[in-house]
């Protein structure tokens, strides 16, 4: 079982519309999460932290976190075309940062 | 303030030889940690440092080493190159002082691209 589970999509979404990206890890120990968006030839992007159950909001993105069921999600809304990357999902513990393989997002005009 | 930044850029080497990959944080970060990342995959955590000390290590052979210097800064040795060394390598500072009970954020930086034939 890996670390950390991510649909490698690729998810395609219109413009305007959300994106909901979806992410379930297997070490109970970990304690942050993080989202990054990494750009094609790029090196990720940090967007977002959660550290306790429920939703954090920061502009059109939105982390939530349910860590009885080992689950992590982030929601953009108003979906743009620069929002076409990889998302790419991050538990942490401390000295332990394990990455998922990501999700590609495409965000169609 | 600068970001964080690696040298080189790009690098091609062949079996068998040895790379240095250099990092410098974010002023005021002192915790660095090192990432590899092959086509299509998330980064694999390499090491770990904070205040010139080993943190953490990932599941990468003894081949693999590295080493913070004090005034924060980062090299990644690895020796006896092989093929499946080739990846995208990338720093990533974070602050990691006291009086915090949680992990913290990583900044990472462009990466280096390495190239073995």
């Amino acid at each position: 079982q890996k670390e950390v589970e991510q649909n490698s999509g690729p998810l395609s979404v219109p413009e305007g519309a959300i994106a909901s990206l979806n992410c379930t890890y297997s070490d109970r120990g970990s304690q942050s999460f993080f989202w990054y968006r990494q750009y094609s030839g790029k090196s990720p992007e940090l967007i977002m932290s959660i550290y306790s159950n429920g939703d954090k909001e920061d502009g059109r993105f939105t982390a939530q976190l349910n860590k009885a069921s080992q689950y992590v999600s982030l929601l953009i809304r108003d979906s743009q075309p620069s929002d076409s990357a990889t998302y790419l999902c991050a538990p942490a513990g401390f000295n332990k940062f394990y990455f998922g393989s990501g999700t590609k997002l495409n965000v169609k005009p | 303030d600068a970001g964080v930044t690696q040298s080189p850029t790009h690098l091609i080497k062949t079996r068998g030889q040895h790379v240095t990959l250099r990092c410098s944080p974010i002023s005021g970060h002192k915790s660095v940690s090192w990432y590899q990342q092959v086509l299509g995959q998330g980064p694999q955590f390499i090491f770990q440092y904070y205040e010139k000390e080993e943190r953490g290590r990932g599941n990468f052979p003894d081949r693999f080493s590295a080493r913070q210097f004090p005034n924060y800064s980062s090299e990644l040795n690895v020796n006896a190159l092989l093929l499946g060394d080739s990846a995208l390598y990338l720093c990533a500072s974070s602050w990691g002082g006291q009086g915090r009970n949680l992990p913290y954020e990583q900044y990472f930086g462009p990466g280096t691209r390495l190239t073995v034939t």
